[in-house]
Parts: structure tokens; sequence; C-alpha cells
């Protein structure tokens, strides 16, 4: 059973700082990785997604790498502002052909302005 | 554009009710999956729809069906509601087949399921 784990579960970091997000993952055969960002109460927005055969996808300031073989990815958002403030979560899909996803518990950013 | 659209987005019942939350995936998307999030939990895989047909099952109660119509929307019943059942339902959709196939998941803002 795929087994999702996102450390820290919680990051406050002043306006302007790095943000660097972990995911891991215990089955390396994986189909592709979601990042999505979940405000409180709120949907799931979708930010990344990589597909297996990729090492990262970039958009704006968020920049996704993945290593497989380790069971790694990692988020980083550059230049954080308070807006960023929100539950960050990624999820796997196992296979082509298994179309859930195996989410992690998040990880909730504060940005202090 | 269009997204993942549920309804209603809010819904209060009470014990051993019945309840049915619907979904309307994007235009043209061939999979809907529906997941559970309770309070302070991560979303967990309920059941899944491919062109109509049921695709893969999760964590979902005997207590709760699901299908999907001929227009792509799909119905999540839940039924003898328990207080435990209390949770955001998300429904999200993909494109898993054709030219322009994207794997990517959409999800639309959920159902607050109330049971008091």
């Amino acid at each position: 059973k795929q087994e999702v784990t996102q450390i820290p579960a919680a990051l406050s970091v002043p306006e302007g700082e790095n943000l660097v997000l972990n995911c891991s993952f215990t089955d390396s055969a994986i189909y592709n990785l979601q990042w999505f960002r979940q405000d409180p109460g709120k949907g799931l927005t979708s930010l990344l997604l990589i597909q297996s055969s990729q090492r990262e996808q970039t958009s704006g300031r968020l920049n996704a790498s993945l290593d497989k073989s380790s069971g790694r990815s990692t988020l980083y958002i550059a230049a954080s502002q308070p807006g960023d403030s929100a539950t960050y979560l990624c999820a796997v899909r196992p296979g082509s052909n298994d179309y859930k996803l195996s989410f992690g518990a998040g990880t909730t950013v504060t940005v202090r302005a | 554009a269009a997204g993942v659209i549920q309804s209603p987005r809010h819904l209060i019942k009470e014990k051993r009710e019945t309840a049915t939350l619907k979904c309307y995936p994007i235009p043209r998307h061939d999979t809907v999956y529906w997941y559970q999030q309770g309070p302070g939990q991560d979303p967990q895989f309920l059941i899944s729809f491919y062109e109509k047909m049921q695709s893969d099952k999760g964590s979902i109660p005997d207590r709760f069906s699901a299908q999907q119509f001929s227009d792509y929307h799909s119905e999540l019943n839940m039924s003898s509601l328990e207080l435990g059942d209390s949770a955001l339902y998300f429904c999200a959709s993909s494109l898993l087949a054709g030219p322009k196939m994207n794997t990517e998941a959409f999800f639309g803002q959920g159902t607050r399921l109330t049971v008091v």
C-alpha cells in the first residue's frame, strides 16, 4: 500500500523567504505526482503535475522536482507572499490503470507579513 | 474555463437520513473520482468511474453507492448517515483517453456534509 508522507507538517516563514516542502512515497512505481493547494475548508487547486518520466515542472514562482527512484518530490515556492499561506498536499497516482490518488497529510504554510 | 461543479456546497442531515451529492465533471472529461476528507485528514479515495463504468473502489462504506450517468455527471448516494460521515466530499475529473489525454486531476470545491 502506497504511503505518502509530507514533512514538515507546518511551516511559518517571513514574507520573501523561499519555501521548501517535502513529499516522500514508499512505492517508487508511480505514474505521476501532483501538488495541490488547499485553503481552509475549501477545495483542492492543482498546482503542478509531474509525470513519472519527468524530473521537474515549473509554473511561475513554483518549481516541483521528482526523484522517483528515491521516492521523493520537493515543491519550491520562491519569494513567498502572505497569499501563499495555505495547506499544500502532494498526491501520487500508482499506475496508468490505477485511477486513485494517494495523498499526503499536507504541509500547512503560514507566510508572515 | 469550466471547472468541476459540485452541489450542494453545504448539506446538513440527521443521523440515519440519506444524502445525494452531485458532481458535474469538466466537459469532455471521461473519468470521475470521489474523495472524502474528514476534519484535519487527507483526502481518502472512495470510488471512480471511467466512461460511466466503475473503475476502482477504495474505502467506500457499503452504505454508500455511486454512479455515473450518460451525461457523465456522477452522484454519490449515502444512506443511514452516521456522525462519522461528516466530512468534505470532493469530486475530481480527468481525461484519461484520446489525443488530448491529460492525467491531471481537477477537483471541485467540495460538498461539506454535516451529520447531526
